[in-house]
C-alpha cells in the first residue's frame, strides 16, 4: 500500500473556526492532490501541488488554501470553517504525469464535522 | 473540461453472477485515461483498472475487465463472477495527459451483491 497518512482521521468543530488537515506521504512522489466526497457529487479536486511550494487551484478551492513546504507534507487549510465544508477530504498522490496508467492512490480520508 | 457520467446510482447482482457498471465520458482532448476505483463501506479508494485512449486492447486485471468503446465514449467495468466482497461504490474517473496528472470523477454507482 502506498504510504499515505492523513491526519486527523475524524475531526468536529464550529463554524468560523481555522482548520488544517494534513497528509504526510512516504513515497517521495511529486504530485499530491485534496478532493472532497460529497454525496451525488463524487471527489471533486480542491487543491494540488506539483512540487515543493507549487500548488495550483481545483474545481472547487474556494474557502480553502493549501502549503507544501516539503515534498512529504501537504497541507490543507480552511480559514474560517463554514458548514458547507463539511465532507470527507481525501488526499492523493501520484508518482508521474509521464507514465500513463500510474493511478493516484488515496490516503484514508478525514471525516470533518462543521456545527 | 472533461466530464464523466454514472447513471446507474445502485446495481444489484446474484453473487457468482457477472455485472457491468456504465460509465460515459466527455472530453475534447486526443490523449487520456480512465480510471476505475472501488470504495467500501470502510471509505479507502482501491484503484482497480485502467484504460488508456489509444489502447487498442481492452484492459483486464483479474475478474475486472474494461468495455472500452472509444467513439462512444464510454468505459464500462465488467466485474465477473460477483463476490459478496465486491459490494462496494465504484468510481469511475478521466485523467487527461498533460494536466499534472488530476482526475475528474463521476459520481459513482453502489453495487450491492446479493445471496
Amino acid at each position: 500500500d502506498a504510504g499515505i497518512t492523513q491526519s486527523p482521521r475524524h475531526k468536529v468543530t464550529e463554524t468560523g473556526t481555522p482548520v488544517t488537515l494534513r497528509c504526510h506521504q512516504t513515497e517521495n512522489h511529486r504530485y499530491m492532490y485534496w478532493y472532497r466526497q460529497d454525496p451525488g457529487h463524487g471527489l471533486r479536486l480542491i487543491h494540488y501541488s506539483y512540487g515543493v511550494k507549487d500548488t495550483d487551484k481545483g474545481e472547487v478551492s474556494d474557502g480553502y488554501s493549501v502549503s507544501r513546504s516539503k515534498t512529504e507534507d501537504f497541507l490543507l487549510t480552511l480559514e474560517s470553517a463554514t458548514s458547507s465544508q463539511t465532507s470527507v477530504y481525501f488526499c492523493a498522490i501520484s508518482e508521474s504525469i509521464n507514465i500513463p496508467g500510474k493511478p493516484q492512490h488515496f490516503g484514508d480520508g478525514t471525516r470533518l464535522s462543521i456545527l | 473540461a472533461q466530464k464523466i457520467t454514472q447513471t446507474q446510482p445502485g446495481m444489484f447482482v446474484q453473487e457468482k453472477e457477472a455485472v457491468t457498471l456504465d460509465c460515459t465520458y466527455d472530453t475534447s482532448d486526443q490523449s487520456y485515461g480512465l480510471f476505475w476505483y472501488k470504495q467500501p463501506s470502510s471509505g479507502e479508494m482501491i484503484f482497480l483498472i485502467y484504460q488508456g485512449s489509444y489502447d487498442e486492447q481492452n484492459a483486464t486485471e483479474g475478474r475486472y475487465s474494461l468495455n472500452f468503446q472509444k467513439a462512444r465514449k464510454s468505459a464500462n467495468l465488467v466485474i465477473s463472477a460477483s463476490q459478496l466482497g465486491d459490494s462496494a461504490m465504484y468510481f469511475c474517473a478521466i485523467r487527461n495527459t498533460g494536466t499534472a496528472s488530476k482526475l475528474t470523477f463521476g459520481t459513482g454507482t453502489r453495487l450491492q451483491v446479493t445471496l
